[in-house]
């Protein structure tokens, strides 16, 4: 079955105070990661798709990595604007429905 | 280029009632997916359409369906509305397979 886990479920971190978060997947046959991030009462923003293992992307202060079995999304020097829900999704080679995780809440600390 | 757009934002219904909730994707996007989000289970995938056609289903029950018009907007409906269906409803677009982007959501309540 394909799924995906998300870890922490939530991190706090100190203004500058650079950390990772994880995404671990289990997929028949992986069509792409997508790293999205959510503030409260909004919809999700895209950040990265990430299609083969060894992929890197980066955007500002956040680069994501891929692996065979898991995706992290390194967060260098936060701010305090930083702070939101990262979701991590599949999508599998058959069929096109993503598959979210549920989320890693990260709070930057002034 | 104008975003996904969802309307209304937000809804309050009372249990048996019914409700419809519309999604204009990107231009030029053909793929319309709809998305259940609640605080409990995350975000679940209900279906998606392609140029007027459900190309994919979730496991949510036949209460909730959708459509979608040959502009590629898309609808998406509730019948008998539950306590349980109150969530964050979210449409995404997308260019066939490609990156999907996400609309900001009807936030519906049901009492």
């Amino acid at each position: 079955e394909d799924q995906v886990t998300q870890s922490p479920e939530a991190l706090r971190l100190q203004e500058g105070e650079s950390s990772s978060l994880n995404c671990s997947y289990t997929v028949s046959g992986l069509r792409g990661l997508f790293w999205y991030r959510q503030d409260p009462g909004k919809g999700p923003e895209f950040l990265f798709t990430l299609y083969s293992a060894g992929e890197e992307k980066e955007k500002e202060r956040l680069k994501a990595t891929l692996t065979k079995k898991e995706s992290f999304l390194h967060i260098t020097a936060p701010k305090p604007e930083d702070s939101a829900t990262y979701l991590c999704a599949v999508r599998a080679n058959t069929g096109n429905q993503f598959y979210f995780g549920t989320g890693t809440s990260l709070t930057v600390i002034p | 280029k104008a975003g996904v757009t969802q309307t209304p934002r937000y809804l309050i219904k009372t249990r048996g009632q019914q409700v419809t909730l519309s999604c204009s994707p990107i231009s030029g996007h053909r793929s319309v997916s709809w998305y259940q989000q609640t605080p409990g289970q995350g975000l679940q995938f209900l279906f998606e359409y392609f140029s007027e056609t459900q190309r994919n289903k979730g496991n949510f029950p036949g209460r909730f369906s959708g459509r979608q018009f040959s502009n590629s907007r898309s609808e998406m409906n509730v019948s008998t509305l539950e306590l349980g269906d109150s969530a964050l409803y979210l449409c995404a677009s997308s260019f066939g397979s490609a990156d999907s982007y996400f609309g900001p959501g009807t936030r519906l309540l049901v009492l």
